[in-house]
């Protein structure tokens, strides 16, 4: 099983609610990402996980909050988000974090904020 | 700073034509690289990759792609495309210091005609 899924497909929020998004893989992968990916333009890296801890921020604001409860899970908590949030955020999966780890991506969530 | 650069925004190809997308990357070493293909509205799946060693890479759906170290160069081929072939393409590349994280150029759409 190869298989990255993220839930729901699609999230529509006003700037005042709080969200999350899920993302879970079943291939005792050590190493999780989340992406933002703009229309037309390629993924922009959030943050990493590895091993359920932090390893990479990439300076992300707050209102984006990681969550890893399980080597399995990875949540990433929504609040107060602006209108420019609107994206596709994927989820990616890899053994580790050595160069040689291929990341599997996730189909993502389509995030509309109004 | 590694950068990569797809020339190409946007490639039409005819049906059982064949096909390269190009790709260049900046960076004084050799750094891992990666081809990936993103169908409208999915994740990203990773078509091929290289490391080291044979610098003609085979990866699925019939792709394959050639390290060009001279060239600074890692483009993709297919010798026939298929009308399912219609996708984004994106070259990334990852760097000893950054493992972990993968910087993707802007992408290459494909158009299929029949």
């Amino acid at each position: 099983d190869t298989e990255v899924t993220q839930t729901p497909k699609h999230l529509v929020m006003g700037m005042t609610n709080k969200k999350s998004l899920k993302c879970e893989q079943h291939m005792g992968h050590r190493a999780m990402y989340w992406y933002k990916q703009k229309a037309k333009k390629p993924p922009e890296l959030m943050f990493v996980y590895s091993y359920e801890k932090l390893s990479i921020n990439e300076s992300v604001p707050s209102r984006f909050s990681p969550e890893c409860p399980n080597s399995s899970l990875l949540n990433l908590h929504l609040h107060a988000l602006q209108p420019e949030d609107s994206a596709l955020y994927l989820c990616a999966s890899s053994q580790g974090v050595l160069m040689t780890d291929t990341q599997y991506f996730g189909p993502g969530t389509r995030l509309t904020v109004l | 700073a590694q950068s990569v650069t797809q020339p190409d925004i946007h490639i039409t190809v005819s049906e059982g034509a064949s096909l390269e997308l190009r790709c260049n990357y900046s960076y004084g070493a050799t750094p891992y690289l990666f081809w990936y293909v993103q169908s409208p509205g999915q994740g990203l799946q990773l078509l091929l990759k290289y490391f080291s060693g044979d610098t003609l890479v085979q990866g699925i759906k019939g792709f394959e792609a050639e390290f060009k170290r001279s060239q600074s160069s890692f483009n993709l081929r297919k010798p026939s495309v298929h009308w399912s072939d219609a996708a984004e393409y994106f070259c990334a590349v990852v760097i000893n210091t950054n493992a972990g994280k993968s910087t993707f150029g802007d992408g290459t759409t494909l158009t299929v005609k029949p």
